[in-house]
């Protein structure tokens, strides 16, 4: 079974307008990723948070995980094409002292903005 | 440009035909990770590297699967006897440390597509 679940799969928007995209753990997490890609590229880094009912922000787009840390959701403010792309949530679930911190990966959300 | 690099981007071979990839990462960065996605999916964890290290493996890493990191700068990562299976993206990340320095940064992939 995925560890991790994003809804929804994908999302299309008039350009201007607020989106949530969410995640969800049936186990509680030690750091949850946010990365956007864009077709056939690599992931592009946008935010970390690791503290239960931490929030970030940079630029539009904003990202909270809540105090149980197993959901995470990603909101983007009056959206504009260029935030098109896949979004993806990575998680680490396990954490010791030198141990790898691997992340395990959501199916990602497919956002589309028309302009 | 001192981001995480691969090369090559894309290799189109035979099946039953050997391929390396090449991952440079950042350069304080020690710590190294290879991951694969397929389409629709998001990336799955396969091998990670502390320095020259090899410290975990997914059990995805079939024994026709190597990698190396022989001075804990670039790595390889070689798959023999290819399958059509073996189709994916296969991309590279980086990172300095543990806990909170453990943004992880990803390369532009390397698409492989087996024939």
């Amino acid at each position: 079974s995925q560890e991790l679940e994003q809804s929804p799969q994908s999302l299309i928007v008039q350009e201007g307008k607020n989106l949530t995209i969410n995640c969800t753990s049936s186990k509680t997490l030690y750091g949850l990723y946010w990365y956007k890609q864009k077709y056939g590229e690599g992931l592009i880094f946008l935010m970390m948070l690791q503290k239960g009912g931490e929030e970030k922000s940079h630029e539009k787009i904003t990202a909270k995980l809540d105090e149980k840390k197993q959901q995470s959701s990603l909101h983007i403010t009056a959206s504009q094409p260029s935030h098109a792309g896949i979004y993806l949530c990575g998680a680490v679930f396990l954490y010791t002292q030198g141990g790898s911190e691997k992340l395990v990966f959501g199916k990602g959300t497919k956002l589309t903005v028309n302009p | 440009d001192t981001g995480v690099s691969q090369d090559p981007r894309h290799k189109i071979t035979k099946r039953g035909q050997n391929v390396t990839f090449r991952c440079d990462p950042i350069s304080e960065h020690n710590r190294l990770y290879w991951y694969r996605q397929t389409l629709g999916q998001g990336p799955e964890f396969l091998t990670y590297f502390q320095n020259e290290a090899q410290l975990e493996k997914s059990r995805l890493l079939s024994d026709r699967f190597s990698a190396e990191r022989p001075k804990g700068s670039f790595s390889t990562l070689e798959i023999q006897r290819t399958e059509q299976g073996d189709s994916a993206m296969y991309l590279c990340a980086s990172s300095l440390g543990w806990g909170t320095g453990n943004e992880q940064f990803f390369g532009p992939g390397t698409r492989l597509t087996v024939l």
